[in-house]
């Protein structure tokens, strides 16, 4: 069965030092990922995605993530941290079909910290 | 653009009542998504409309839960009756493009005591 896994439930990191956030996938053909964050009293919002091409995705906030397929990986990159980037992250793998996206499975969140 | 609207934002009922929960997609988005996150789990899929027919509805935990999609514009979700175990938040999203990743809304914090 498809599953994603999230294997931090919460860090906490200084801000300005360098963010990884981890997520590894189990998905039986070529998946389309995502990085969603929710920060508190928001809905969730698409950080980047990865469907085809290049292995490293940038996305907004300047966050980036790269699709290993070997690992069964797609790690969340931030080079430095603001404390504004406190909030819960969601990894999720997605599936297409019938001309129209499908559902997500999500990871069960990463929940980040920031300390001054 | 305006986003995709979730009314209520917080509902507490108690057990055996009726909540009706509403989500506006953002206009001209034909693919809608219902999801729910119950207290320290995933984000689960409930079930996907395109226009207003029922793509996927397989996430759907029992037949106390109903959606229905009329005219393909918004979209409510009913459970009739709430159960405990109904508590968490619910999501809706919706897509235009094939690929282009869902718009969330802030979701519907359901409390059922």
């Amino acid at each position: 069965a498809q599953s994603v896994t999230q294997p931090d439930i919460h860090i906490t990191v200084s801000e300005g030092a360098s963010l990884e956030l981890r997520c590894n996938y189990s998905y039986g053909a070529t998946p389309y990922l995502f990085w969603y964050v929710q920060s508190p009293g928001q809905g969730l919002q698409l950080l980047l995605k990865y469907f085809s091409g290049d292995t490293l995705v940038q996305g907004i906030k300047g966050f980036e993530a790269e699709f290993k397929r070997s690992q069964s990986s797609f790690n969340l990159r931030k080079p430095s941290v603001h404390w504004s980037d406190a909030a819960e992250y969601f990894c999720a793998v997605g599936f297409y079909y019938g001309g129209s996206q499908g559902n997500l499975i999500f990871g069960k969140g990463t929940k980040l910290s920031v300390k001054p | 653009e305006a986003g995709v609207t979730q009314f209520p934002s917080h509902s507490v009922i108690e057990k055996g009542q009726t909540v009706t929960l509403r989500c506006d997609p953002i206009s001209g988005h034909d693919n809608l998504y219902w999801y729910r996150r119950v207290m320290g789990k995933e984000i689960k899929f409930l079930l996907h409309f395109v226009k207003e027919s029922k793509q996927d509805e397989s996430g759907m935990p029992n037949n106390r839960f109903l959606a229905e999609r009329t005219g393909g514009t918004y979209s409510t979700l009913k459970v009739q009756p709430a159960e405990l175990e109904d508590s968490g938040v619910y999501f809706c999203a919706s897509s235009q493009e094939a690929l282009g990743g869902y718009t969330f809304g802030s979701g519907t914090r359901l409390t059922v005591v």
